[in-house]
Order: C-alpha cells, then structure tokens, then sequence
C-alpha cells in the first residue's frame, strides 16, 4: 500500500489567497522530492529536501522538511493562475524506492 | 540534450494485444524506470532499471515486461493488454538512485494508452 499520504486530494484557490499542502511517511525518509505537473503535461522537478526541518524557498514556494524527516509541506503565497496543475511529493525511505504521493490537485479562481 | 523521449504519444489497443512503449534518454543516466498514473492513485512504479542490463520491478509490475540493453533505452513491453492498462505511462531517469542532489526524476512527455 501507499506509504507516502498527500493531503488534501484537490484544493480550490482563490487568486490571491495561500494555501499548504501536506505530505505524511509512516517511516523516516531519507530524502523527500516535489514536483509539478500542469494540466496534460509530465512531472516536472521543483525542489529536494534533505536535511531535518530543512526549509527551502523559490519564490512564492516554501517548502519544509519536519524535525523527523516524515513530512513535509508546500506553501503557496499569493497564488496566481500560472500555479494551476497538480503538486505531488515523492519520499525515499527504507525500502530504498522513491514513493511518490497521490498529489493535489490545484484549482485557481481569477 | 532531448531529455527522456517516449513514443508513441497515445496508443489505442484492443484486449488481448501487445505492444512495446519506447522509452530513451541521452543524458547519460544510471537509472530508469516505468510509471503509470491513475486518477487518485499518484504515481506508481512498473518497473526499473539501475544500469544497462540490470532491471527489477516495483509497486505493479504484473502484465509488464522490460529489458535494458543501452543505458540510453528502457523499452516497457505489454504482453497481452487488459482494460485495467488503459492510462498515463510515464518513464523517468535519473542520475543515479538514491544519492541526493543526483536523484532527481526527469519525466518524458508521456504515453496516453487505451484498452478497448
């Protein structure tokens, strides 16, 4: 089963407004990776993070990787529609293979 | 650099059919490997390969098979396609496995199958 939970599934944004989406391991990760697929498109690699409670910016992204490096979490500031698409994490752990979440899906307002 | 290419872009098959799905990189990449993606199901691994002639499976590989020849090439090989194989395939490479900064995912563009 997944070992890699994304919550949430879908969110709806208002242009303007922040939102966070969430990435939860049952076991200690060696390593956590997001990416961005826009509508129709491939997976595309945004950042990594390695380091515990490592926190990472790329302009209106920040990113973090908890204390004990089992979650992590994307935070959009002031979103655009250019942010419309689905986020996925992708976690290595353990078991030595990377798991990618189910993703959230982004839905932006103008 | 072209990156990962796949081919073909869509592909419609009927049950009980075969086909291979072409997968290539020219970034010189350890490892590659095999995804679909389903709604509401993320991403899942096929099959992968950590070099040239070496290949193992991962999350769903029943129904699948594949070879890796060149490090340049991971061909995806559907024995006998079923309705449950309708979806995104997507093949990935990186650098090596497991060693961060250089394990970053490169995506091709993707393969849209259809079982009928």
């Amino acid at each position: 089963g997944q070992q890699v939970m994304q919550i949430p599934q879908y969110q709806h944004v208002q242009e303007g407004e922040d939102f966070t989406t969430y990435c939860n391991s049952s076991t200690t990760l060696s390593n956590i990776q997001w990416y961005k697929q826009r509508p129709g498109g491939h997976p595309v690699f945004l950042i990594q993070l390695v380091k515990s409670g490592e926190v990472k910016k790329q302009k209106r992204l920040t990113f973090q990787f908890g204390e004990a490096k089992k979650n992590s979490s994307l935070h959009i500031t002031a979103t655009q529609t250019t942010d419309v698409g689905t986020y996925f994490c992708a976690g290595r752990g353990s078991w030595g293979k990377l798991q990618f979440g189910a993703g959230t899906q982004v839905v932006v307002t103008p | 650099n072209a990156g990962v290419t796949q081919t073909p872009k869509f592909q419609v098959l009927k049950t009980g059919q075969s086909m291979t799905l072409q997968c290539a990189q020219d970034m010189n990449h350890e490892y590659m490997s095999w995804y679909r993606q389903d709604p509401g199901m993320g991403l899942r691994l096929i099959h992968y390969s950590v070099g040239a002639g070496i290949t193992d499976q991962g999350e769903v590989p029943n129904g699948y098979n594949v070879s890796r020849s060149t490090t340049e090439d991971f061909p995806l090989r559907l024995l006998s396609a079923a309705p449950s194989q309708t979806s995104v395939y997507f093949c990935a490479s990186s650098y090596n496995r497991g060693r961060p900064p250089t394990d970053t995912q490169y995506f091709g563009p993707g393969t849209r199958l259809t079982v009928l």
